[in-house]
């Protein structure tokens, strides 16, 4: 089971940046934050991933705190097409090699 | 370079029939991972295989559902006499490697309706 809490559902004002939380208090010290999103009927979506630093990549960045417990996914400019599903995944061990997914948040983007 | 492609895009099956979906991991890719996503719900890991192997099959219902992946051609997902609650869109992902490092790739699933 995914060890992650985020809220159910948020709205989002297109061109304002979407600033979606993600905890994950029990996380270890070699266990991965990974983001995904999936879009109405479609595969999910890979947005990006990071261990402890700061991660910035086309699609957003990944916040995580110094102390791991938690970490924010950063859509700086949100446009309606960002609308989805987000799935904030932590890796539960170093064997798992598998994505165990939440329920998520729904983001809603609205003009 | 192509991503993870699933085939047949949606198939749709009587009670009793059987199902074979198809998945072709991305190029260089070794690992494949099945999930399924019943309507209103979340993604739930069903089974990962390596070239010729099954690794872990600890999400598949017990009776029914077998996966394979070939040394040769794509994994398959077959589901023997399909039922209705078998209705469900069902997602191929593909990795490098195993790893917790390694991001996983999906393709845009087929959608199984059981008539």
């Amino acid at each position: 089971d995914a060890k992650t809490t985020q809220p159910t559902s948020m709205d989002c004002a297109e061109g304002r940046a979407a600033n979606l939380p993600c905890n994950h208090s029990t996380i270890s010290g070699n266990e991965y934050v990974y983001w995904y999103r999936q879009i109405h009927s479609q595969g999910p979506q890979y947005i990006i991933h990071g261990l402890k630093n700061n991660e910035t990549n086309e699609m957003a960045s990944l916040i995580i705190t110094e102390d791991r417990k938690s970490s924010t996914l950063i859509l700086p400019h949100a446009t309606l097409r960002d609308t989805a599903v987000y799935y904030c995944i932590v890796r539960v061990s170093s064997n798992d090699y598998k994505l165990s997914f939440g329920a998520g948040t729904t983001v809603t983007v609205r003009a | 370079n192509a991503g993870v492609m699933q085939n047949p895009r949606h198939l749709v099956r009587r009670r009793g029939q059987e199902a074979r979906l198809r998945c072709s991991p991305m190029k260089g890719h070794s690992h494949v991972y099945w999930y399924r996503q019943l309507p209103e719900e979340g993604l739930k890991f069903m089974v990962y295989l390596q070239k010729e192997n099954i690794i872990d099959e600890s999400g598949m219902p017990k009776e029914r559902f077998s996966a394979e992946f070939p040394k040769e051609g794509p994994s398959i997902l077959r589901i023997q006499q399909v039922v209705r609650g078998d209705s469900a869109a069902y997602f191929c992902a593909s990795s490098r490697t195993g790893g917790t490092n390694e991001k996983l790739f999906f393709g845009s699933g087929t959608q199984l309706s059981v008539l």
